[in-house]
């Protein structure tokens, strides 16, 4: 089974912290995602990567940075947290054979800003 | 813009009755249509996959119908069970959008009455 792990679950920090959510999958996948997810606002891609040290801009990624050092890990990165970034943060995987686009998703972590 | 949305936020079923979650889409060129189920607290966890190239698919309890005419999908769940109380989301890949991008849905909540 594909396994997608995130650091943590449940995570609470200030206002201008600089906060790092971890993922690390174990199917070598090569692609890998973050998002958010809000109420009423669904799943929002925030950046991707189709290979070790390569990232691409999702559909929000104002606020964030990326980093992808090893292919099974893929790290988001809150340069400076604000409370409009408190949200649920999901990991996802995904390899380019067999069609490719199935997501796997990791269990997601739920951060808090104050 | 492309949109994937789902016609009700909130589904109610009797326990042992047959479920049925829609989705439409905007974008004839998506090829590939994926279904997702989220429990409370969980991530987003892969139920069944369906191609542009075909027009049913049968899994588990589970059955997608996809209409290309109309640009509609359904999630059919047989048998329905407490155990199948989630939020599930559809979501669609574009040919040439990039990758394994996918576009969600906002989701449907299915609640099943004992």
């Amino acid at each position: 089974d594909v396994k997608v792990t995130q650091s943590s679950r449940y995570l609470v920090k200030r206002t201008g912290e600089k906060v790092f959510l971890e993922c690390v999958q174990d199917m070598d996948h090569e692609n890998m995602f973050w998002y958010r997810q809000d109420p009423g606002l669904g799943l929002r891609l925030i950046y991707f990567s189709y290979d070790v040290k390569m990232k691409e801009k999702g559909d929000i990624p104002e606020g964030y940075s990326v980093s992808r050092e090893k292919k099974e890990r893929f790290s988001l990165i809150l340069e400076s947290a604000s409370t409009n970034q408190t949200s649920m943060y999901l990991c996802a995987s995904s390899s380019i054979t067999g069609g490719g686009e199935t997501q796997y998703f990791g269990p997601g972590t739920r951060l808090l800003v104050l | 813009g492309e949109s994937v949305g789902l016609h009700l936020p909130t589904l109610s079923v009797q326990e042992g009755d047959n479920s049925i979650i829609n989705c439409a889409y905007s974008n004839s060129a998506s090829d590939y249509f994926i279904w997702y189920k989220q429990e409370s607290g969980k991530g987003p966890q892969f139920i069944i996959d369906i191609r542009s190239n075909m027009d049913k698919r049968q899994g588990q309890r589970v059955t997608v119908l996809l209409n290309k005419t109309v640009k509609h999908l359904s999630l059919q769940i047989a048998a329905t069970q407490p155990g199948d109380s989630a939020v599930y989301f559809c979501a669609e890949t574009i040919a040439g959008g990039g990758g394994n991008k996918l576009t969600f849905g906002t989701g449907t909540q299915l609640k099943v009455e004992l």
